[in-house]
């Protein structure tokens, strides 16, 4: 299965771009990158998902290396509830299943 | 439309009794997977189903847990014999029919089992 490598944790001040980066070197061509967020104890929650153009939608917006190693995650305008562990996520090679990495701890302050 | 609904929302069983976790899909989803959260750690995918159909069941311990997902009624996630390791959240997702290339679940609320 193909891996996804995060930073830990990372601060932003209130109303800034949030630019969380992810690694996700051993990607195959036809996989998708997937970002989702847990809020405190919350379920999971779906941001984007992308697979070679860069994609935006009323969330966040999603930019991907020409070579499709890396991308990263943009929160245009961070608030205080934006405040979360960020996870990059891949599929499992069968297709069925989220692989969830330790993810990001996004800490956004005022 | 309601989104994933899990029932219930916290549970606390003695060790050695059974728990049963319950998820109902969101509404038009034929697909359910189940994910175990331990403290500070990422989810980790357990089992997914159709309806009356284990597709994968790769991330299942091999013991004590069944999980099942009939064609009326929800799916259920069942422990057996629960021990102190088992304290963990539960988390239930959805999908539509995967007539696309990507999958993309939606979560429910997740049940927080404590076994004491």
């Amino acid at each position: 299965d193909a891996k996804t490598t995060q930073p830990p944790s990372m601060d932003c001040a209130e109303g800034r771009a949030a630019n969380l980066p992810c690694n996700h070197s051993t990607i195959s061509g036809n996989e998708y990158v997937y970002w989702y967020r847990q809020i405190h104890s919350q379920g999971p929650q779906y941001i984007i998902h992308g697979l070679k153009n860069n994609e935006t939608n009323e969330m966040a917006s999603l930019i991907i290396t020409e070579d499709r190693k890396s991308s990263t995650l943009i929160l245009p305008h961070a608030t205080l509830r934006d405040t979360a562990v960020y996870y990059c996520i891949v599929l499992n090679q069968a297709g069925t299943a989220l692989i969830f990495g330790k993810g990001t701890t996004l800490s956004v302050s005022s | 439309n309601a989104g994933v609904m899990q029932n219930p929302r916290h549970l606390v069983r003695r060790r050695g009794q059974e728990a049963r976790l319950r998820c109902s899909p969101m509404k038009g989803h034929s697909h359910v997977y189940w994910y175990r959260q331990l403290p500070e750690e990422g989810l980790k995918f357990m089992v997914y189903l159709q309806k009356e159909n284990i597709i994968d069941e790769s991330g299942m311990p091999k013991e004590r847990f069944s999980a099942e997902f009939p064609k009326e009624g929800p799916s259920i996630l069942r422990i057996q014999q629960v021990v102190r390791g088992d304290s963990a959240a539960y988390f239930c997702a959805s999908s539509p029919p995967l007539g696309n290339t990507y999958n993309e679940q939606f979560f429910g609320p997740g049940t927080r089992l404590t076994v004491l």
